[in-house]
C-alpha cells in the first residue's frame, strides 16, 4: 500500500527556533512537494523537488528551505520560526511525468509557533 | 502566473446532483486533478483529466475543456458523507501541482 509519512502530527515550537519537518515516501517517486494549508487560502506550494538534491521554489518559499539527500525523504526547514508560519503542512509525492498518476499526501503536520 | 478559481462554498441536498466549477489560467498545462478533503484529513484523489471530455467514475464525473481553461466536478446522488472540500489542481509543464483555494460543499438532509 502506498505511503507518505510525515514525522509529526502536531508540533509546538517557539519563535526563533529552527524547525525540521520530515516526509518519507515508500513508492520510489521522483517528485515530492511541500504545501501549507490555511483557512481561506487553500494549499499553497512552498517547495517542489523532482529528484535527489534538486529543488524548485513554489509560490511561497520565503522563510523556508528544503533538503532532498535521499530519494525517499524530503525535509522542510524553517530557519527561524515565526508566528505567521503557524499552519498545517502537507507533504505529497508523485511519479514523475506519468500521465494520470495521482499525488499521494501525508497525514499533515499541524505546526503552532508561539 | 497561475490562477485557479473555484467557488468558496456550495450547498446541496442529499440525493441531488451538484456541479463544482473550476477555471484556470496557468503558464503551462499538463493535466487537472480533483481531490476531496474532509475536515482534519489529508486530500484524497478523485480524478485526473488531461484530454478534453468527460471522465466518469461511479457517482463522480469530471469534465475538462482545455481551450476554455475550464473543468467541473459532478457529484450525483449526494450523500451526507460527501460533505467536504473539493480541490481543483493543475499540473504544469514542470510537473508542479498548483491548487485552487477549494470549494466547501455542505449537504443538507
Amino acid at each position: 500500500d502506498v505511503k507518505v509519512t510525515q514525522s509529526s502530527r502536531y508540533l509546538v515550537k517557539r519563535t526563533g527556533e529552527k524547525v525540521f519537518l520530515e516526509c518519507v515516501q515508500d513508492m520510489d517517486h521522483e517528485n515530492m512537494f511541500w504545501y501549507r494549508q490555511d483557512p481561506g487560502l487553500g494549499l499553497r506550494l512552498i517547495y517542489f523537488s523532482y529528484d535527489v538534491k534538486m529543488k524548485e521554489k513554489g509560490d511561497i518559499p520565503e522563510g523556508y528551505s528544503v533538503s532532498r539527500e535521499k530519494k525517499e525523504r524530503f525535509s522542510l526547514i524553517l530557519e527561524s520560526a515565526s508566528t505567521n508560519q503557524t499552519s498545517m503542512y502537507l507533504c505529497a509525492s508523485r511519479l514523475q511525468g506519468a500521465s494520470g498518476t495521482e499525488a499521494f499526501f501525508g497525514q499533515g503536520t499541524r505546526l503552532t509557533v508561539v | 502566473g497561475q490562477n485557479i478559481d473555484q467557488p468558496t462554498e456550495m450547498t446541496a441536498t442529499e440525493g441531488a446532483i451538484v456541479q463544482i466549477n473550476c477555471t484556470y489560467q496557468t503558464s503551462g498545462f499538463n493535466g487537472l486533478f480533483w481531490y476531496q478533503q474532509h475536515a482534519g484529513e489529508a486530500p484524497t484523489f478523485l480524478s485526473y483529466n488531461v484530454l478534453d471530455g468527460l471522465e466518469e467514475k461511479g457517482r463522480f464525473s469530471s469534465f475538462l475543456s482545455r481551450s476554455k481553461g475550464y473543468s467541473y466536478l459532478l457529484l450525483k446522488e449526494l450523500q451526507m458523507k460527501d460533505s467536504a472540500s473539493y480541490l481543483c489542481a493543475v499540473r504544469d509543464m514542470d510537473d508542479k501541482i498548483i491548487f485552487g483555494k477549494g470549494t466547501r460543499l455542505h449537504i443538507l438532509p
